[in-house]
């Protein structure tokens, strides 16, 4: 079946830092790739996608691109907030209709 | 525009009683999902809905969990015999057809004491 294997947190960042989460998958065929936000207390949200090879996401400074031949969708922002501390979730869905989500990765933005 | 919406937000229950949570839709959105997250891990897919039709089921989903969309609209997650391995988030989401995109519901935490 497919899995996603995703860096592991915690991560602690000062304001203004670049921020790198890795995340590699398996799947057959040509899968969707997603990333997932949730933040304190809530429930997730998509933050972005990519459905075909080389497709970038993007969504609130946050960026991903589809790389088929590393089997990869590493997640990048620039400079992060504090707002932006959270929990992302690295998912693909393929050959069926269920999302598989990796462990989760915990990033904590200090002023 | 009204999101996923769950019911009750926090369960908590003694071990052996049976708990059912309920999930509204996006309205429109045909297919429906129900996971399990536990702490410290990712949400795990437990079953989905194309209308009231149950289409996939995980191995997760013992005997003691039943799920139903009557109606095509809302769903149900019912736990029969609780457990403490039972104790998680259940997450529920929503999908049309043609879409891309699954919208999860705030979720239910269930602790089973």
């Amino acid at each position: 079946g497919n899995s996603v294997t995703q860096m592991e947190g915690p991560v602690t960042l000062s304001e203004e830092a670049f921020l790198t989460i890795n995340c590699t998958y398996t799947a057959t065929g040509y899968p969707s790739l997603f990333w997932y936000v949730q933040y304190p207390g809530e429930g997730l949200q998509l933050l972005l996608k990519a459905t075909k090879a080389d497709d970038k996401g993007s969504n609130k400074g946050f960026e991903a691109t589809y790389r088929k031949e590393t089997t990869s969708f590493h997640l990048e922002k620039g400079s992060v907030q504090v707002s932006d501390s959270a929990v992302y979730f690295c998912a693909v869905q393929g050959g069926s209709e269920k999302l598989v989500f990796g462990k989760g990765t915990k990033l904590t933005v200090n002023p | 525009d009204t999101g996923v919406s769950q019911d009750p937000r926090h369960k908590i229950t003694k071990r052996g009683q049976n708990v059912t949570f309920r999930c509204d839709p996006i309205s429109e959105h045909n297919r429906l999902y129900w996971y399990r997250q536990t702490l410290g891990q990712g949400p795990e897919f437990l079953t989905y809905f194309q209308n009231e039709a149950q289409l996939e089921k995980s191995r997760l989903l013992s005997d003691r969990f039943s799920a139903e969309r009557p109606k095509g609209s809302f769903s149900t997650l019912e736990i029969q015999r609780t457990e403490q391995g039972d104790s998680a988030m259940y997450l529920c989401a929503s999908k049309k057809t043609s879409g891309e995109t699954q919208y999860f519901g705030p979720g239910t935490r269930l602790l089973v004491l």
